[in-house]
């Protein structure tokens, strides 16, 4: 098993650009997650989905979509990049009912 | 009452000594979970606490969850080096939504 992966691992756009990033998990774990973390903070979660066809939203969902398409892939859609989310994204996944989640290397994004 | 605090915020200790950090919320919760976060890596569960007054050991770290269901702490005994990390409390009510602590970013001098 892979576990989680994600990618890319490091990006760095320009303000009004857009982007994908991607998350994938090989474990069959219904619930997935995505959640930013900004220097010297904990994590903060956007978007998160109980399965496939279902997703909603976390604490700071603003600036960002998901789509659950199939059980394996959580991909996060930022259309406008601004400079404030400029941040490490994790993904993570975990079974339902339980509460260990499994959470991928993260994405350094920096928006300039 | 999302807020988790988490104290303290970093901690430099001797290799070999004892380690506590606590976690505090005013609201109450159903379950209490310990993370670990290793430079560039994503966090890793330490130990998860489901019951008020539950005592959790891992090896070396010892974790428990409040009587009063809004704090938690965890122990490090006889650190080593690769224990630096930043540790996170987190919590939950449903499975669906996890809500972190700022992190206690601890470093170990051998």
């Amino acid at each position: 098993n892979a576990g989680v992966t994600q990618t890319p691992k490091f990006r760095i756009l320009k303000i009004g650009q857009s982007m994908t990033l991607q998350c994938t998990q090989d474990m069959n774990h219904n619930y997935m997650y995505w959640y930013r973390q900004d220097p010297g903070m904990g994590l903060k979660l956007i978007y998160y989905s109980v399965g496939a066809g279902i997703t909603d939203k976390g604490e700071v969902p603003n600036g960002y979509n998901v789509s659950r398409s199939t059980t394996e892939d959580f991909p996060l859609r930022l259309e406008l990049a601004a400079p404030s989310q400029t941040s490490v994204y994790f993904c993570a996944s975990t079974l339902a009912g339980s509460y260990e989640q499994y959470f991928g290397p993260g994405t350094r994004l920096t928006v300039t | 009452g999302q807020q988790l605090n988490q104290s303290p915020q970093s901690m430099f200790i001797q290799e070999g000594e004892d380690v506590s950090m606590n976690c505090t919320s005013s609201s109450i919760f159903n379950t209490w979970l310990w993370y670990k976060q290793d430079p560039g890596e994503g966090p890793v569960l330490l130990i998860a606490l489901y019951k008020a007054g539950e005592l959790t050991s891992n090896g070396r770290l010892t974790a428990q969850f409040g009587i009063t269901r809004k704090d938690s702490f965890l122990n490090i005994s006889a650190s080593i080096p690769s224990d630096v990390g930043i540790y996170f409390c987190a919590r939950s009510n449903t499975g669906n939504q996890f809500y972190f602590g700022t992190g206690t970013s601890l470093t170990v001098i051998p």
